[in-house]
């Protein structure tokens, strides 16, 4: 069974620019979880979806935005990039939404310049 | 804002040692706790969910307990080996997931020393 595959797993963008991430979960599963780490910091909650809708959105500033397609693949896009953006945004998937085991992709590290 | 916090940050122990953290949580609405080990260069895999107080799971040389009514879960490892090597995460859910997705704490990073 294929697990959870992020792309790309490297990018680096400049302020201002605006940047879309990709996450496929495990076939089968309809929830799709978006984290964001930053060094010295937990894993911060973006969003959730589940069956293409956003069912809860952690306290992040409206630049960062996502969606969920009929396949249940997500996009992430953070818009104006800033440098604080900087980061390692892991996406991970689960069959139950809202409190289920999250299946976790590797990641895709971004850096801002 | 939900505060998940893990303790030690990080723990250096010998291998074939045996070893124990901590992870506080609210007490209240409380929904699940999940333990997560991530190892560097891969992605955080589950080991545990736990839902009910009182619970204990165990798989292979690592289990977990739960108080809910105090809100703390231990994990503990017997018999430390170097792949044990790791960040350790907890995290927390109130039913439905609600505002907050899974609240994680900042991990206790394991070393285990030859």
């Amino acid at each position: 069974k294929a697990g959870v595959t992020q792309t790309p797993r490297y990018l680096i963008k400049t302020r201002g620019q605006q940047v879309t991430l990709s996450c496929s979960p495990i076939s089968g599963h309809r929830s799709v979880s978006w984290y964001q780490q930053t060094p010295g910091q937990g894993l911060q909650f973006l969003f959730e979806y589940f069956s293409e809708t956003q069912r809860n959105k952690g306290n992040f500033p409206g630049r960062f935005s996502g969606r969920q397609f009929s396949n249940s693949r997500s996009e992430m896009n953070v818009s104006t990039l800033e440098l604080g953006d900087s980061a390692l945004y892991l996406c991970a998937s689960s069959f139950i939404a809202g409190t289920g085991e999250l299946f976790f992709g590797e990641g895709s590290r971004l850096t801002v310049l | 804002i939900l505060n998940v916090e893990q303790s030690p940050q990080s723990l250096h122990v010998q291998e074939g040692d045996s070893t124990n953290f901590t992870c506080s949580f609210p007490s209240s609405n409380f929904y699940a706790l999940h333990w997560y080990r991530w190892e560097t260069a891969k992605s955080p895999e589950a080991l545990f969910v736990m839902t009910l107080n009182g619970d204990e799971k165990k798989k292979g040389r690592i289990s977990a307990t739960l108080n809910t009514k105090e809100g703390y879960s231990y994990l503990y490892i017997k018999g430390s080996q170097p792949e044990d090597s790791a960040t350790y995460l907890c995290a927390f859910s109130r039913p439905g997931g609600g505002a907050d997705g899974l609240t994680f704490g900042k991990g206790t990073h394991l070393i285990i020393q030859p």
